[in-house]
Protein backbone atom coordinates (compact mmCIF):
# COMPACT_ATOMS: atom_id res chain seq x y z
CA UNK A 1 0.00 0.00 0.00
CA UNK A 2 2.13 2.97 -1.18
CA UNK A 3 -0.38 5.26 0.68
CA UNK A 4 0.76 8.90 -0.60
CA UNK A 5 3.75 9.38 -2.94
CA UNK A 6 5.61 12.33 -3.76
CA UNK A 7 8.17 13.13 -6.21
CA UNK A 8 10.96 14.18 -6.60
CA UNK A 9 12.59 13.88 -3.31
CA UNK A 10 15.18 15.88 -3.99
CA UNK A 11 15.67 18.97 -5.75
CA UNK A 12 18.24 21.89 -6.79
CA UNK A 13 16.88 24.62 -8.87
CA UNK A 14 18.23 28.40 -9.86
CA UNK A 15 16.91 31.39 -9.22
CA UNK A 16 13.81 32.22 -12.18
CA UNK A 17 13.56 28.66 -13.04
CA UNK A 18 10.16 26.44 -12.93
CA UNK A 19 9.34 23.28 -11.40
CA UNK A 20 6.38 20.98 -10.43
CA UNK A 21 6.16 18.83 -7.54
CA UNK A 22 3.91 15.73 -7.72
CA UNK A 23 1.60 13.92 -5.84
CA UNK A 24 -0.85 11.00 -5.74
CA UNK A 25 -2.65 8.96 -3.21
CA UNK A 26 -3.94 5.74 -3.17
CA UNK A 27 -6.26 5.86 -0.40
CA UNK A 28 -9.30 7.38 -2.18
CA UNK A 29 -9.21 10.01 -0.42
CA UNK A 30 -10.69 13.56 -1.17
CA UNK A 31 -8.86 16.22 0.48
CA UNK A 32 -5.24 17.04 -0.44
CA UNK A 33 -2.76 19.30 1.14
CA UNK A 34 0.24 21.03 0.22
CA UNK A 35 2.36 22.61 3.10
CA UNK A 36 6.08 23.42 3.39
CA UNK A 37 8.36 23.18 6.47
CA UNK A 38 10.72 26.07 7.74
CA UNK A 39 12.85 25.76 10.89
CA UNK A 40 10.76 27.21 13.56
CA UNK A 41 8.06 28.06 11.63
CA UNK A 42 6.04 24.50 11.64
CA UNK A 43 4.01 23.20 8.64
CA UNK A 44 2.30 26.39 6.97
CA UNK A 45 -0.60 25.57 4.45
CA UNK A 46 -0.24 26.58 0.97
CA UNK A 47 -2.85 25.32 -1.04
CA UNK A 48 -5.50 22.50 -0.48
CA UNK A 49 -8.18 20.95 -2.09
CA UNK A 50 -11.20 19.94 -0.45
CA UNK A 51 -12.28 17.76 -3.11
CA UNK A 52 -12.05 16.90 -7.02
CA UNK A 53 -12.20 20.41 -8.88
CA UNK A 54 -11.73 22.76 -5.95
CA UNK A 55 -8.60 24.04 -4.80
CA UNK A 56 -8.20 26.97 -2.11
CA UNK A 57 -5.43 29.36 -1.05
CA UNK A 58 -3.66 28.80 2.51
CA UNK A 59 -1.51 30.69 4.54
CA UNK A 60 1.40 31.13 2.11
CA UNK A 61 -0.17 30.72 -1.20
CA UNK A 62 2.01 33.53 -2.98
CA UNK A 63 4.75 32.28 -5.73
CA UNK A 64 3.20 29.04 -6.22
CA UNK A 65 -0.06 26.96 -8.03
CA UNK A 66 -1.82 23.80 -8.13
CA UNK A 67 -4.04 21.78 -10.02
CA UNK A 68 -6.27 19.05 -8.58
CA UNK A 69 -6.10 16.97 -11.83
CA UNK A 70 -8.22 13.54 -10.52
CA UNK A 71 -9.36 12.65 -6.86
CA UNK A 72 -5.83 10.53 -7.06
CA UNK A 73 -3.13 13.58 -8.05
CA UNK A 74 -2.70 17.00 -6.87
CA UNK A 75 0.22 18.88 -8.02
CA UNK A 76 2.59 22.14 -7.13
CA UNK A 77 4.14 24.12 -9.54
CA UNK A 78 6.44 26.99 -8.84
CA UNK A 79 6.85 29.28 -12.47
CA UNK A 80 9.79 31.26 -11.21
CA UNK A 81 11.53 29.94 -8.21
CA UNK A 82 13.16 32.45 -5.89
CA UNK A 83 15.62 31.44 -2.77
CA UNK A 84 12.96 32.29 -0.48
CA UNK A 85 10.70 29.28 -1.59
CA UNK A 86 13.93 27.14 -0.31
CA UNK A 87 12.25 24.31 1.62
CA UNK A 88 10.46 21.02 2.88
CA UNK A 89 7.52 20.58 0.55
CA UNK A 90 5.01 17.89 1.70
CA UNK A 91 1.78 16.54 0.46
CA UNK A 92 -0.93 15.14 2.43
CA UNK A 93 -4.22 13.56 1.99
CA UNK A 94 -7.39 13.15 4.40
CA UNK A 95 -10.97 12.23 4.18
CA UNK A 96 -13.30 14.91 4.55
CA UNK A 97 -16.54 13.12 4.89
CA UNK A 98 -17.44 11.70 8.40
CA UNK A 99 -14.26 14.41 9.61
CA UNK A 100 -11.27 14.09 10.96
CA UNK A 101 -9.28 11.60 9.83
CA UNK A 102 -5.94 11.12 10.53
CA UNK A 103 -3.88 13.19 7.51
CA UNK A 104 -1.12 10.59 5.48
CA UNK A 105 1.71 12.05 4.32
CA UNK A 106 4.61 11.89 1.69
CA UNK A 107 7.89 11.90 2.57
CA UNK A 108 8.97 15.79 1.34
CA UNK A 109 10.51 16.95 -1.13
CA UNK A 110 13.76 18.95 -0.22
CA UNK A 111 13.66 22.07 -2.54
CA UNK A 112 16.84 24.50 -2.96
CA UNK A 113 16.62 27.43 -5.08
CA UNK A 114 20.58 28.82 -5.78
CA UNK B 1 -9.49 31.46 11.24
CA UNK B 2 -8.16 28.67 13.15
CA UNK B 3 -4.70 29.17 14.64
CA UNK B 4 -2.68 26.54 16.77
CA UNK B 5 -0.22 28.01 19.33
CA UNK B 6 2.84 25.85 20.47
CA UNK B 7 4.68 27.90 23.01
CA UNK B 8 7.84 25.44 23.76
CA UNK B 9 9.92 25.64 20.54
CA UNK B 10 12.39 22.86 22.91
CA UNK B 11 12.27 20.35 25.49
CA UNK B 12 14.47 17.75 26.94
CA UNK B 13 13.40 14.61 29.63
CA UNK B 14 15.12 12.21 31.26
CA UNK B 15 14.70 8.75 29.85
CA UNK B 16 11.91 6.75 31.68
CA UNK B 17 10.23 10.17 32.86
CA UNK B 18 7.06 12.10 31.89
CA UNK B 19 7.21 15.09 29.69
CA UNK B 20 4.25 17.46 29.05
CA UNK B 21 3.84 18.99 25.73
CA UNK B 22 1.63 22.10 25.55
CA UNK B 23 -0.69 23.39 22.56
CA UNK B 24 -3.65 26.19 22.61
CA UNK B 25 -5.49 27.11 19.70
CA UNK B 26 -8.14 29.55 19.00
CA UNK B 27 -11.73 29.05 16.57
CA UNK B 28 -15.46 29.56 16.55
CA UNK B 29 -16.29 25.92 15.11
CA UNK B 30 -18.11 24.02 17.85
CA UNK B 31 -17.39 20.34 16.14
CA UNK B 32 -13.34 19.93 15.17
CA UNK B 33 -10.84 17.75 15.61
CA UNK B 34 -7.02 17.72 17.15
CA UNK B 35 -4.10 15.51 16.55
CA UNK B 36 -0.61 15.13 17.90
CA UNK B 37 1.83 14.45 14.75
CA UNK B 38 5.58 13.49 15.83
CA UNK B 39 8.17 13.61 12.95
CA UNK B 40 11.45 11.42 14.07
CA UNK B 41 15.13 12.76 12.02
CA UNK B 42 13.84 10.38 8.77
CA UNK B 43 10.77 13.35 8.04
CA UNK B 44 8.21 11.42 8.31
CA UNK B 45 5.09 12.68 10.05
CA UNK B 46 3.50 10.16 12.32
CA UNK B 47 0.13 10.29 13.62
CA UNK B 48 0.38 9.77 17.56
CA UNK B 49 -2.97 10.81 18.94
CA UNK B 50 -6.24 12.39 18.43
CA UNK B 51 -8.90 13.92 19.77
CA UNK B 52 -12.48 14.84 18.86
CA UNK B 53 -14.03 17.86 20.38
CA UNK B 54 -17.29 16.53 20.87
CA UNK B 55 -15.74 13.82 22.87
CA UNK B 56 -14.85 14.82 27.11
CA UNK B 57 -12.66 11.62 27.54
CA UNK B 58 -9.42 12.00 26.41
CA UNK B 59 -7.60 9.85 24.33
CA UNK B 60 -5.17 7.85 25.50
CA UNK B 61 -2.52 5.72 23.05
CA UNK B 62 -0.18 3.47 25.22
CA UNK B 63 2.38 5.77 26.92
CA UNK B 64 0.40 9.09 24.88
CA UNK B 65 -2.43 10.96 26.38
CA UNK B 66 -3.88 14.01 26.23
CA UNK B 67 -5.29 16.61 28.73
CA UNK B 68 -8.22 18.23 26.34
CA UNK B 69 -9.67 21.03 27.87
CA UNK B 70 -12.40 22.74 25.74
CA UNK B 71 -13.13 25.96 27.08
CA UNK B 72 -9.98 26.81 28.26
CA UNK B 73 -9.17 25.72 24.10
CA UNK B 74 -6.02 23.88 25.29
CA UNK B 75 -4.49 20.31 23.68
CA UNK B 76 -1.69 19.26 25.74
CA UNK B 77 0.37 15.86 25.60
CA UNK B 78 1.54 14.03 28.01
CA UNK B 79 4.38 11.47 27.17
CA UNK B 80 5.07 8.50 30.22
CA UNK B 81 7.90 6.81 30.49
CA UNK B 82 9.55 8.56 27.76
CA UNK B 83 12.18 6.43 25.70
CA UNK B 84 15.10 7.83 23.56
CA UNK B 85 12.65 7.30 20.25
CA UNK B 86 10.69 9.67 21.48
CA UNK B 87 13.15 12.16 20.29
CA UNK B 88 11.43 13.97 17.54
CA UNK B 89 9.72 17.28 16.81
CA UNK B 90 5.90 17.32 18.00
CA UNK B 91 3.22 19.29 16.17
CA UNK B 92 -0.62 20.02 17.30
CA UNK B 93 -2.81 20.08 14.88
CA UNK B 94 -6.50 21.31 14.26
CA UNK B 95 -9.15 20.17 11.57
CA UNK B 96 -12.66 21.47 11.23
CA UNK B 97 -14.91 20.03 8.62
CA UNK B 98 -17.46 23.25 9.67
CA UNK B 99 -16.08 25.23 6.89
CA UNK B 100 -13.11 25.26 5.27
CA UNK B 101 -11.40 21.56 5.51
CA UNK B 102 -8.00 23.15 6.70
CA UNK B 103 -5.44 21.17 8.75
CA UNK B 104 -3.81 23.56 10.64
CA UNK B 105 0.04 23.13 12.74
CA UNK B 106 1.23 24.71 15.18
CA UNK B 107 4.88 25.84 15.11
CA UNK B 108 6.48 22.60 16.84
CA UNK B 109 8.15 21.91 19.74
CA UNK B 110 11.54 19.62 19.42
CA UNK B 111 11.30 16.86 22.18
CA UNK B 112 14.94 15.53 23.60
CA UNK B 113 14.84 12.58 25.40
CA UNK B 114 18.69 12.15 27.47
CA UNK B 115 19.44 8.65 28.18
Amino acid sequence: NAGVTQTPKFQVLKTGQSMTLQCAQDMNHNSMYWYRQDPGMGLRLIYYSASEGTTDKGEVPNGYNVSRLNKREFSLRLESAAPSQTSVYFCASSEVYGGGTEAFFGQGTRLTVV
Amino acid sequence: AQTVTQSQPEMSVQEAETVTLSCTYDTSENNYYLFWYKQPPSRQMILVIRQEAYKQQNATENRFSVNFQKAAKSFSLKISDSQLGDTAMYFCAFYSGGSNYKLTFGKGTLLTVNP
